[in-house]
């Protein structure tokens, strides 16, 4: 069964730095893009960052660029997301996507809390 | 910055036919394929349709995809409505600057 599944998301201070992780299985990680989608509380999907099956290539949106790392291990099946700076329009929900096909996101992960607050 | 609008909500009976809308802010919508997901409360998005028109296996044949390049928009077309299509939908497609884009949502209402 293929089963991503984010930790890492907590309580943090405006300023703070949080590290996120997205476990992969049931499919050749190595072979696959993937991205990191947020939800804000109530709010809609905000696409967060990309990165290529090799972690050669990188993308960000511009929100989070500058404070924001994509990374992946392709050992150990895992994609991670440095947060630095976070800020309060940080909080929300995210998700770890794969890249399927033609450029679907498929499947999603359940999701991991990240919440900035004093 | 390229950009996807969507109605806010619809809302229809059981057994109807629904269309979300999904209109580009520039260039041509038709130039990279529109995907739609559902997304029930509590729960993470999946995939209704993708390639603008084609549906993942599991999904009905009562969801549909198009593209009217006239009006720069995309469409998911729901038919003969049920109670479990209630969720939020998200139209999704990529720009020129290497971002993925998604449009705000729109909440469906099954009443």
């Amino acid at each position: 069964e293929v089963q991503l599944v984010e930790s890492g998301g907590n309580l943090v201070q405006p300023g703070g730095s949080l590290r996120l992780s997205c476990a992969a299985s049931g499919f050749t990680f190595s072979s696959y893009e993937m991205n990191w989608v947020r939800q804000a509380p109530g709010k809609g999907l905000e696409w967060v960052s990309y990165i290529s099956s090799s972690g050669n290539t990188i993308y960000y949106a511009d929100s989070v660029k500058g404070r924001f790392t994509i990374s992946r291990d392709n050992a150990k099946n895992s994609l991670y997301l440095q947060m630095n700076s976070l800020r309060a329009e940080d909080t929300a929900v995210y998700y770890c996507t794969t890249i399927y096909g033609s450029g679907r996101f498929d499947p999603w992960g359940q999701g991991t809390l990240v919440t900035v607050s004093s | 910055n390229f950009m996807l609008t969507q109605p806010h909500s619809v809302s229809e009976s059981p057994g109807k036919t629904v269309t979300i809308s999904c209109t580009g802010s520039s260039g041509s919508i038709a130039s990279n394929y529109v995907r739609w997901y559902q997304q029930r409360p509590g729960s993470a998005p999946t995939t209704v349709i993708y390639e603008d028109n084609q549906r993942p296996s599991g999904v009905p044949d009562r969801f549909s995809g198009s593209i009217d390049s006239s009006s720069n928009s995309a469409s998911l077309t729901i038919s003969g409505l049920k109670t479990e299509d209630e969720a939020d939908y998200y139209c999704q497609s990529y720009d020129s600057h290497n971002h993925w884009v998604f449009g705000g949502g729109t909440k469906l209402t099954v009443l």
